[in-house]
C-alpha cells in the first residue's frame, strides 16, 4: 500500500496563476482533509470531505476550493494564488468518524507564490 | 471554540537525556481524544501516542509516555532516553467528532533537537 500520495512534491508560482494539487489514498478511508502548515503555527484545516460526494469548510478556506473526485482522491485548487498561500500543504485520510483513529498524512506540497 | 497550545517553540538536549514537551488544551467537549505527532526533517506526519480523555491511566509507547491531566487540561509527552532519530517538530492535536467528521486541531509545534 502506498498510502497517501500528494502530487507535486515542490512547485512554485507567479502571483494570479492557478493550479491544482492532487491527493490520493489506497487506504479505502472515507474522509479525507487537505491542511496547510506555515511556521509558528502548526496545521490549519482548510477542507475537509467527510465522505464521497460531500465536502466542507474548514478554518482557513478563502482562496481555495475542493473536489472530491470519487473515495480515493481528493484535490485541492488555487484559483489565482497568492503570496499569502507560500505553504506547505498536507493532505490525510481517515477511515471513520471515531476520535480515536488515526489520520494518515500525504508526503506533503511545498508551494512558494512569488 | 477548541484550541490547542504549545509554550515551548524549541528545545535542546543531550542524547540518552529526558525531555519533557508541554501541551495544555482547550474543549467543552466530553468525548476526544489526545495526539502527539512527530514531524522529522523528511515531513512525514507520524503518531507517536494517543490518549482517551476517558482513561485516567497515562499512555505508553516505549520511549514514548505522556502525563494526562484532565483537569488541567494539560497533555505533556515525556521522551526517555533521547535518541538522535528523536530530533523532529512535534505537534500536539486534539481529536474531535464535528458535523459529520473527525476532526483535528494542533498546536503550534515544538521543534526539539538532540545534541551528540
Amino acid at each position: 500500500n502506498a498510502g497517501v500520495t500528494q502530487t507535486p512534491k515542490f512547485q512554485v508560482l507567479k502571483t494570479g496563476q492557478s493550479m491544482t494539487l492532487q491527493c490520493a489514498q489506497d487506504m479505502n478511508h472515507n474522509s479525507m482533509y487537505w491542511y496547510r502548515q506555515d511556521p509558528g503555527m502548526g496545521l490549519r484545516l482548510i477542507y475537509y470531505s467527510a465522505s464521497e460526494g460531500t465536502t466542507d469548510k474548514g478554518e482557513v478556506p478563502n482562496g481555495y476550493n475542493v473536489s472530491r473526485l470519487n473515495k480515493r482522491e481528493f484535490s485541492l485548487r488555487l484559483e489565482s494564488a497568492a503570496p499569502s498561500q507560500t505553504s506547505v500543504y498536507f493532505c490525510a485520510s481517515v477511515r471513520g468518524t471515531g476520535v480515536y483513529n488515526e489520520q494518515f498524512f500525504g508526503p506533503g506540497t511545498r508551494l512558494t507564490v512569488l | 471554540a477548541q484550541t490547542v497550545t504549545q509554550s515551548q517553540p524549541e528545545m535542546s538536549v543531550q542524547e540518552a537525556e529526558t525531555v519533557t514537551l508541554s501541551c495544555t488544551y482547550d474543549t467543552s467537549e466530553n468525548n476526544y481524544y489526545l495526539f502527539w505527532y512527530k514531524q522529522p526533517p523528511s515531513r512525514q506526519m507520524i503518531l507517536v501516542i494517543r490518549q482517551e480523555a476517558y482513561k485516567q491511566q497515562n499512555a505508553t509507547e516505549n520511549r514514548f509516555s505522556v502525563n494526562f491531566q484532565k483537569a488541567a487540561k494539560s497533555f505533556s509527552l515525556k521522551i526517555s532516553d533521547s535518541q538522535l532519530g528523536d530530533t523532529a517538530m512535534y505537534f500536539c492535536a486534539l481529536t474531535l467528532y464535528f458535523q459529520g467528521a473527525q476532526k483535528l486541531v494542533f498546536g503550534q509545534g515544538t521543534r526539539l533537537t538532540i545534541n551528540p
